[in-house]
């Protein structure tokens, strides 16, 4: 069974850059069978897609997001990360880790539990 | 974008009672429909993949049917434990997107 856990600031200035990391445990990052996501949810609203990244390197960005967003992995370490640039107050929201495994067709099977980043001066 | 519509936004209901969900997807998407359920201060969990599968260890009361444009996520038999937000969401062509999410209350 998998573990994933987001580590991060918790507070980001406006402008600045959010990064985020993602421990997995209880197997392996390069796990074929997995991409490897990152979702989040604003206060009181509902889920948005960010990214997914394959153990080899190979990304899918939301679109609306795509100018500002890299995700990067380190097998070495099972983990996998998520950079943010130039944040405004929108950008707060729980941010979560999730492994994104294709079976008849790709869905998250594992979360982490979610970090609440704030974008605040 | 796909984008992905429920209904209702929000429902209420009582324990022992049958719930129907809907999901409408803008464009054909096959069965590549999952249906997830967030508890408040929660991370979402899955309950069906693939429009109809039910998740290991997911009970058997949820169920999924659907295909393409139109999706139901059925909960027989309403518990006490079911109540929280559901959400679909299609994995057919990225960006993945999600419904708005029911919310069902007692």
């Amino acid at each position: 069974q998998l573990r994933l856990q987001e580590s991060g600031p918790g507070l980001v200035k406006p402008s600045e850059t959010l990064s985020l990391t993602c421990a997995v445990s209880g197997g392996s990052i390069t796990n074929s069978h997995y991409y490897w996501g990152w979702i989040r949810q604003p206060p009181g609203k509902g889920l948005e897609y960010i990214g997914s990244i394959f153990y080899d390197g190979g990304t899918f960005y939301n679109p609306s997001l795509k100018t500002r967003v890299t995700l990067s992995v380190d097998t070495s370490k099972n983990q996998f990360s998520l950079r943010l640039t130039s944040v405004t107050a929108a950008d707060t929201a729980v941010y979560y880790c999730a492994s994104d495994y294709n079976s008849v067709n790709y869905y998250y099977d594992y979360w982490g539990q979610g970090t609440l980043v704030t974008v605040s001066s | 974008d796909i984008q992905m519509t429920q209904s209702p936004s929000s429902l209420s209901a009582s324990v022992g009672d049958r719930v129907t969900i809907s999901c409408r997807a803008s464009q054909r998407i096959s069965i590549y429909l999952n249906w997830y359920q967030q508890k408040p201060g929660k991370a979402p969990k899955v309950l069906l993949y693939g429009a109809s599968n039910l998740q290991r260890g997911v009970p058997s009361r949820f169920s999924g049917s659907g295909s393409e444009t139109d999706f139901t996520l059925t909960i027989t038999s309403l518990q006490p434990e079911d109540f929280a937000t559901y959400y679909c969401q299609q994995s057919f062509s990225s960006p993945w997107t999600f419904g708005q999410g029911t919310r069902v209350e007692i």
